[in-house]
C-alpha cells in the first residue's frame, strides 16, 4: 500500500528548531517529487516545501532561509527541518507526494503532524 | 496569503447541483497551468478529487466534475449527497513573483441542507 507516515511534531517555544519526518511507505521517495504542506488551525491549505527528483529543493517565501528539506532515499523518508519557530508556523503539516512532474497534482497525502510554537 | 480566491461557503438540498469557483490570475490559471481540487473532512488530510481541470481519480465518483477557463476554474457537484459536506481546495502553480510556487484556494465548505 503508498502510505505516508509523518512524525515529529510537538509544542516548541518561539525561536526553536524543530524536525519533521515524513516516512514512505509502497513506493521510493528517490523517484518521485515530494513536498511539505501546511495548514494552521482553522486555515487553509499553505504549500511549505519541495524536493525534486535531481536534487533541487525549492520554498515558500514564508518559511525560506529558516526550513530546510532533505531526502533520505536509503530509508526512504523526507524531512524538514525548521529553525527559528515563530507562531504563525503553528499548523499541521502535511507530507505530499506529487503524482509524476513537478506541475502535477499531490497524489498521496499523509495524515499531518501538529506544530505548536507557543511559550 | 491565497492567491486562489473561492466562496467561503455553498450549500443545497440533497440531489441538487452546486458549483464552486476558483478565481486566479495571468500568474497562475491564466498562464495555463493545471487546476487540481482536493477535497477535506475535518481532522482529515486532503484528498485529490480532480486532476489537470476535470479529470477524476480512480474511485472518485463522476458526480464531481471541473472545468478552466481563462483565470478561472469550477467544481461543480451534480447530485449532491450528504457525504459531500466537506472542505473543497482549488491548487495550481504560479509563477508570480510575490506567490509561492504552488498556490491553493481558500478554501469552500460545502454543506448539505
Amino acid at each position: 500500500e503508498v502510505q505516508l507516515v509523518e512524525s515529529g511534531g510537538g509544542l516548541i517555544q518561539p525561536g526553536g528548531s524543530l524536525r519533521l519526518s515524513c516516512s514512505a511507505s509502497g513506493f521510493s521517495v528517490s523517484d518521485k517529487y515530494m513536498s511539505w504542506v501546511r495548514q494552521a488551525p482553522g486555515k487553509g491549505l499553505e504549500w511549505v516545501s519541495g524536493t525534486y527528483t535531481g536534487g533541487s529543493t525549492y520554498y515558500a517565501n514564508s518559511v525560506r532561509g529558516r526550513f530546510t528539506i532533505s531526502r533520505d532515499n536509503s530509508k526512504n523518508t523526507v524531512d524538514l527541518q525548521m529553525n527559528s519557530l515563530r507562531a504563525d508556523d503553528t499548523a499541521v503539516y502535511y507530507c505530499a507526494r506529487f503524482a509524476t512532474h513537478r506541475r502535477s497534482p499531490f497524489d498521496i497525502w499523509g495524515q499531518g503532524t501538529m506544530v505548536t510554537v507557543s511559550s | 496569503q491565497s492567491v486562489l480566491t473561492q466562496p467561503p461557503s455553498v450549500s443545497g438540498a440533497p440531489g441538487q447541483r452546486v458549483t464552486i469557483s476558483c478565481t486566479g490570475s495571468n500568474s497562475n490559471i491564466g498562464a495555463g497551468y493545471n487546476v487540481h481540487w482536493y477535497q477535506q473532512f475535518p481532522g482529515t488530510a486532503p484528498k485529490l478529487l480532480i486532476y489537470d481541470n476535470n479529470n477524476r481519480p480512480s474511485g472518485v465518483p463522476d458526480r464531481f466534475s471541473g472545468s478552466k477557463s481563462g483565470t478561472s476554474a469550477s467544481l461543480v457537484i451534480t447530485g449532491l449527497q450528504g457525504e459531500d459536506e466537506a472542505d473543497y481546495y482549488c491548487q495550481s502553480y504560479d509563477t508570480g513573483l510575490t506567490a509561492s510556487d504552488y498556490v491553493f484556494g481558500t478554501g469552500t465548505k460545502v454543506t448539505v441542507l
